[in-house]
């Protein structure tokens, strides 16, 4: 079965400076999508951006980008410039291409951001 | 463009209540999921429907029932509420299963 592991409960960061949150993932297919949410206080779950893991090339949103290490299972998200708006909890995620049944999103646990001004 | 639709927003019941949870899309989307989340976790997958007339189990779908009505709806039963289901539910949608999933902005049911 796949997981999702975010090592990092909470993380701190100044307004403006960059910080990067930590996701690794164990799973045996080779083919997947991975993805970053974003659920603010207003408890909506918000798409950050997404990996198609066949991509070598790292996927980038304006001021959110990912490291994605394919052979290390690793999917880091770093967040330049932070802004306050920036405060919330993330999710990283992962989703399973092969077409059999139980195919889901699987969660971590998250990580709670704070941004500091 | 609403998006993804629950209601109701709060909800409190009593123990052995049964109560269903609505959710609606207007993105033409075939996939539907519902989702529980509990204080430290992630959300845990309960049921998804990958197309209109199929659903699925997930990760926990012990205690509840779903209906996918027509493309637009997809209705999460608790037959018989227990304190353990006190969680925040959210509904979700995507355009095919392997697609990124657009939120409704949850439900939070409290049993007592």
């Amino acid at each position: 079965a796949q997981t999702v592991t975010q090592s990092q409960p909470e993380m701190s960061v100044q307004e403006a400076e960059t910080v990067t949150l930590s996701c690794t993932y164990d799973t045996s297919e080779s083919d997947y999508y991975l993805f970053w949410y974003k659920q603010p206080p207003s408890r909506q779950m918000i798409l950050v951006i997404r990996q198609e893991a066949y991509k070598q090339q790292n996927a980038t949103e304006n001021r959110f980008s990912v490291n994605f290490q394919k052979a290390a299972k690793s999917f880091s998200l770093k967040i330049s410039d932070s802004q306050l708006g920036d405060a919330a909890m993330y999710f990283c995620a992962y989703f399973g291409r092969s077409r059999g049944r139980g195919n889901k999103l699987v969660f971590g646990a998250g990580t709670i951001l704070r941004v500091k001004s | 463009n609403a998006g993804v639709t629950q209601t109701p927003k709060f909800q409190v019941l009593k123990t052995g209540q049964s109560m269903t949870l609505q959710c609606a899309q207007d993105m033409n989307h075939n996939s539907m999921y519902w989702y529980r989340q509990d204080p430290g976790m992630g959300l845990r997958l309960i049921y998804y429907s990958a197309s209109e007339g199929t659903t699925d189990k997930g990760e926990v779908p012990n205690g509840y029932n779903v209906s996918r009505l027509n493309k637009r709806e997809f209705s999460l039963r608790l037959e018989s509420a227990a304190p353990s289901q006190t969680s925040v539910y959210f509904c979700a949608s995507s355009e095919r299963v392997f697609q990124p999933q657009h939120f409704g902005d949850g439900t939070r049911l409290s049993i007592l």
